[in-house]
């Protein structure tokens, strides 16, 4: 069974704050989705990275997919309150989505 | 273009009563995922089809779960009988699955809120 683990689990800052949140697993997956869900909504995909050590930014935000392609992070800088939600990431393979439990961020103004 | 369209979004049933949820996949969309979400928590896998096959079932509890996708296209999720712990948000997804297994981007519905009181 493939299994992801995202810490920290809920995480509040305030207005302007860094922050990194980490998706971590024993397995290898040939791709990994970074999701944000807002409350009464489905999750919304944000990213996804395929290659082992590959980056991505979109615009404030970070993504690291590492090197062995088992864990991934997300950097958020200047965070606003806007970015509050529940950030999920899912490892893919064959097809199969597998995500992780999610790290909600609260940002206060 | 719309995105994956579900309906109800809510739904309120009293327990032993049967419900039933609808899903309309992104179009030419092959792959529809079924996920249950409890609150706070990652959505959990329920059932997948590719096309009108259910490729992966493990997950869906079959003495009162079953699940359709008729001609490929929309499917809905039956529940028979709801129990309280059903209690939870449904959601439906799609993606398109290109030969390598790497194109696994979800779309989701805004899901179907199911109480069972």
């Amino acid at each position: 069974t493939q299994l992801l683990e995202q810490s920290p689990q809920f995480l509040s800052i305030q207005e302007g704050e860094n922050l990194t949140v980490y998706c971590n697993s024993s397995s290898v997956f040939s791709s990994l989705q970074w999701y944000r869900q807002e409350p009464g909504e489905g999750p919304v995909l944000l990213v996804t990275v395929v290659t082992g050590g590959e980056v991505k930014k979109l615009k404030r935000l970070t993504f690291q997919f590492g090197d062995a392609r088992k864990d991934s992070s997300l950097h958020i800088t200047a965070a606003q309150p806007g970015d509050t939600g529940l950030y999920l990431c899912a490892g893919g393979s064959n097809y199969k989505l597998t995500f992780g439990k999610g790290t909600l961020l609260t940002v206060n103004p | 273009e719309a995105g994956v369209v579900q309906s109800p979004r809510y739904k309120i049933i009293e327990k032993k009563q049967p419900v039933a949820f609808w899903c309309n996949p992104i179009s030419g969309h092959n792959t529809l995922y079924w996920y249950l979400q409890n609150l706070g928590q990652g959505p959990e896998l329920l059932i997948r089809y590719e096309n009108e096959e259910a490729v992966d079932d493990s997950q869906l509890p079959k003495d009162r779960f079953s699940a359709e996708r008729l001609k490929g296209v929309d499917s809905t999720l039956k529940i028979q009988p709801a129990e309280l712990g059903d209690s939870a948000v449904y959601l439906c997804a799609s993606s398109l699955s290109r030969w390598g297994g790497r194109d696994t981007e979800a779309f989701f519905g805004q899901g179907t809120r199911l109480t069972v009181v």
